[in-house]
């Protein structure tokens, strides 16, 4: 079944920098969401962008995706603290039997 | 409060010995998943429910089975527990599902249940 993949599996930065994250899949999809994890407890939803959707933003967050290249990509601008986190990015796809499938995530840590 | 709860959080128990973890959301959605989360591995779908009455099999159901007679609850069952399914659960519920478990709308995920089987 197809996975999603994020990349870089960790990410360090100091804080007020921007952070971004990847996700590569490997069949077409209906939408892909991204989530975001703090250790140890459940997961919060972050964005969802359609497959015909290019581009989405909320707040701080900006998620693009290129169904060409089967990859999104999420940036978080001037990064804080609170943003330490795992963030995950899980696709469905159009298939029938497939399911939704949750990438391994990419551990974020904003350095003070 | 919107929420997902699942019960126990916390459990440990020994091989064989049947358990239930509760999951329960008060948004009246249609679709509900169960999850597990392993170092290494991510979060794998192990059952869904589109609807009461209609569950189906995730990527990893082996071991597990549910049951959704009410659209509120959906409690996964381990008949038989054995070591390898130690690992962190997570119940999520969505608005709406669309056929084949493909997902319209964001989920939103329970605080987890910590199951050790020894």
């Amino acid at each position: 079944s197809q996975q999603g993949e994020e990349d870089p599996q960790a990410l360090s930065i100091q804080e007020g920098e921007n952070a971004t994250m990847n996700c590569s899949y490997k069949t077409s999809i209906n939408n892909l969401q991204w989530y975001r994890q703090n250790s140890g407890r459940g997961l919060v939803h972050l964005i969802l962008i359609r497959s015909n959707e290019r581009e989405k933003h909320s707040g701080r967050l900006r998620v693009t995706l290129d169904t060409s290249k089967k990859s999104s990509s999420l940036l978080i601008t001037a990064s804080r603290a609170a943003d330490t986190a795992s963030y995950f990015c899980a696709t469905d796809a159009q298939k029938r039997d497939d399911k939704i499938i949750f990438g391994k995530g990419t551990r974020l840590h904003i350095l003070p | 409060e919107a929420q997902v709860t699942q019960n126990p959080r916390y459990l440990i128990t020994v091989t064989g010995k049947k358990l239930t973890v509760t999951c329960s959301q008060n948004m009246n959605h249609e679709y509900m998943s169960w999850y597990r989360q392993d170092p290494g591995l991510g979060l794998r779908q192990i059952y869904y429910s589109m609807n009461v009455e209609v569950t189906d099999k995730g990527d990893v159901p082996e071991g597990y089975k549910v049951s959704r007679k009410e659209k509120r609850n959906f409690p996964l069952i381990l008949e038989s527990p054995s070591p390898n399914q130690t690992s962190l659960y997570f119940c999520a519920s969505s608005l709406k599902g669309l056929p084949g478990g493909t997902l319209y709308n964001e989920q939103f995920f329970g605080p987890g249940t910590r199951l050790t089987v020894l």
